[in-house]
């Protein structure tokens, strides 16, 4: 299976949005609602921060916000702030009964 | 609340087999599945495979044929082994948790993650 596929970096100043795209396929992000994102400080493990494509877990900023259309899912970041600055993956269930990762995005806040 | 902590050696010969085992404390290993996921030092998250109610499994295609993942309900605990380890599989493991819903749905997203455990594969 091919890892799904995320821009290696972005970048926003403080206060600002951006948006992380995760690219798949039909028979991944694209067949189900199990797109997760993950947020990861150096040196420590991944949080989940979206799940089933547009949930929030208990605790997660409303500044983190998630979509998907067609075979590709957003993770939109709003009102930036320092520690915002992470690695950021998108994982997908698929058809296989597997589940596949992004390649990470690294997020700098300027 | 839920803890899961990795355990096992942190340097593995070339060619032998890699062994780990995930603990569960402050829950049941039941009602949950729970995958290991690796990552390469400088590098992104692989997802190794899964277990669900101690016989369900699935594993990355691309790592099948070395994997296997087994659970311990009595102990509270699953583990991983992976044979014929090459310099490539030096790694931080993770375990995590995946919820289990109503009628037995598995949902696809990791809620509880270990710290995390560093595999040297060097001889």
């Amino acid at each position: 299976q091919s890892a799904l596929t995320q821009p290696a970096s972005v970048s926003g100043s403080p206060g600002q949005s951006i948006t992380i795209s995760c690219t798949g396929t039909s028979s991944d992000v694209g067949g189900y609602n199990y797109v997760s994102w993950y947020q990861q400080h150096p040196g420590k493990a991944p949080k989940v921060i979206i799940y089933e494509i547009t949930h929030r877990p208990s605790g997660v900023s409303n500044r983190f916000s998630a979509s998907k259309s067609g075979n590709t899912a957003s993770l939109t970041i709003s009102g930036l702030q320092a520690e915002d600055e992470a690695d950021y993956y998108c994982t997908s269930y698929t058809t296989s009964s597997t589940v596949v990762f992004g390649g990470g995005t690294k997020l700098t806040v300027l | 609340q839920v803890q899961l902590q990795e355990s096992g050696p942190g340097l593995v010969t070339p060619s032998e087999t890699l062994s780990l085992t995930c603990t569960v404390s402050g829950g049941s290993i039941s009602s949950y599945h729970w995958s290991w996921i690796r990552q390469p030092p400088g590098k992104g998250l692989e997802w190794i495979g899964y277990i669900y109610n101690s016989e369900n499994t699935g594993y990355n295609p691309s790592l099948r044929s070395r994997v296997t993942i087994s659970a311990d309900t009595s102990k509270n605990q699953f583990s991983l082994k992976l044979s014929s380890v090459t310099a490539a599989d030096t790694a931080v493991y993770f375990c995590a948790r995946a919820p289990v819903g109503a009628s037995n749905v598995r949902y696809w997203y990791f809620d509880v993650w270990g710290r995390g455990t560093l595999v040297t594969v060097s001889s």
